[in-house]
């Protein structure tokens, strides 16, 4: 079925560091994939979505490529902020619309 | 444009009752999904709601159930609490569009089963 696999957390890294979050999906269908980003104690907030391959997602220094031939769409940044400390989802739309949601990696920027 | 607002944001609820969780969503986006999330099984997806209909379902015991008024606000409720209940509910609506439209999500509704 439908999935979506992402690197394992917690990540730390020092500020104006690169990120990168690696994220690969599995589908049957042709996806959107998304990243939500979630602050403590907070619901989801969508950080940046692709509808088709090779689409750039971007938002807030974030990118994340749309890749089919490796079926990935890795979360990069080129200099993260202590406040960019969260958890963060990569997910994908199902043939029905739901998402499909990886499991999450927390991200901790250190000063 | 007000975002997604989702009542009550805590709950704590006894083994046995039932619960009522509400969600009213992005003013013009007439299609509702609520979502578990829990540190063991992540976010998993309970059903959907569009124009009042269950659109699409999760795998989730007859306990949980849902609905949709002609508003586009929802209701969840869950019978019978146990204490694997425990969570944070998230309630989403999507825009006018494809199925594959992106969801924006309330700030969830955090029921403790005791």
């Amino acid at each position: 079925g439908d999935s979506v696999t992402q690197m394992e957390g917690p990540v730390t890294l020092s500020e104006e560091a690169f990120l990168t979050i690696n994220c690969t999906y599995t589908a049957t269908g042709y996806p959107s994939l998304f990243w939500y980003v979630q602050y403590p104690g907070e619901g989801l907030q969508l950080l940046l979505k692709a509808t088709k391959a090779d689409d750039k997602g971007s938002n807030k220094g974030f990118e994340a490529t749309y890749r089919k031939e490796t079926t990935s769409f890795h979360l990069e940044k080129g200099s993260v902020q202590v406040s960019d400390s969260a958890v963060y989802f990569c997910a994908q739309t199902d043939q029905g619309g739901k998402l499909i949601f990886g499991q999450g990696t927390e991200l901790s920027v250190k000063p | 444009k007000a975002g997604v607002t989702q009542t009550p944001r805590y709950l704590i609820k006894t083994r046995g009752q039932q619960v009522t969780l509400s969600c009213s969503p992005i003013s013009g986006h007439r299609s509702v999904s609520w979502y578990q999330q829990t540190p063991g099984q992540g976010l998993q997806f309970l059903f959907e709601y569009f124009s009042e209909t269950q659109r699409n379902k999760g795998n989730f015991p007859g306990r949980f159930s849902g609905r949709q008024f002609s508003n586009s606000r929802s209701e969840m409720n869950v019978s019978t609490l146990e204490l694997g209940d425990s969570a944070l509910y998230l309630c989403a609506s999507k825009p006018p569009g494809t199925v594959n439209t992106e969801a924006f999500f309330g700030q969830g509704t955090r029921l403790t089963v005791v």
